[in-house]
């Protein structure tokens, strides 16, 4: 079956550096995103990763091992803004249409 | 560009009643998608398009129905609502479904059925 796995809550300071959790089961692959969602907003588009190995953009970062079937996303020098959920999404390409499937969400609380 | 818009942005029904939750994107976007968002719930697909006339069931289609007559516009309809249909409805779209062509997301529609 299909299964997205994530850490429910994760908590950090101001400044600090988190590192959110992401193993995935899925009949096929074809690239995996991360979302960060504001509470009562909609999802933004974060990163993709489809090839093993660090992607790095600004403060954020990711990292896809496909054969653990593993992702991570690093935020560094956490700001307070940072504090929303972030949603792990594989493709499916095995699926027409090849629509995302997401985990739950991990909500991020940033403190002073 | 607008991006994605829905309308309404929230709604409450009656048990029983229909509705049709409008989306439309400015980007020309083949492909769009009809989500939804339970509490402390991943996204679940409920119907997807792959262009104008073509329509597929995603995860949870069962009491919807799509239409997409249009490239812009992929209205999402509910017949008889239930409780269960209360949920936030995001509509999304992508250029394409290879590479590093993400979805984008509309605000919303934060649906209630009393």
């Amino acid at each position: 079956g299909q299964n997205i796995d994530q850490p429910t809550e994760m908590t950090a300071t101001e400044g600090a550096i988190v590192q959110i959790n992401c193993t995935y089961q899925t009949s096929g692959f074809n690239g995996l995103f991360w979302y960060q969602q504001h509470a009562g907003e909609a999802p933004t588009f974060l990163s993709y990763n489809v090839l093993d190995g660090l992607e790095e953009k600004g403060r954020f970062s990711s990292f896809l091992s496909r054969s653990k079937g593993y992702s991570y996303l690093l935020l560094k020098e956490l700001q307070m803004k940072d504090s929303a959920s972030y949603l792990c999404a594989v493709r499916d390409g095995n699926q027409a249409g090849t629509a995302l499937i997401f985990g739950k969400g991990t909500t991020l609380s940033v403190s002073s | 560009n607008a991006g994605v818009t829905q309308t309404p942005k929230f709604r409450i029904l009656k048990i029983g009643q229909s509705m049709t939750l409008q989306c439309t994107q400015d980007m020309n976007h083949n492909y769009m998608y009809w989500y939804r968002q339970d509490p402390g719930m991943g996204l679940k697909l409920i119907y997807y398009s792959v262009g104008a006339g073509i329509t597929d069931k995603g995860e949870v289609p069962n009491g919807y129905n799509v239409s997409r007559s249009t490239t812009e516009d992929f209205p999402l309809r509910l017949e008889l609502a239930a409780p269960s249909q209360t949920s936030v409805y995001f509509c999304a779209s992508s250029y394409s479904t290879l590479g590093t062509y993400e979805q984008y997301f509309g605000p919303g529609t934060r649906l209630t059925v009393t």
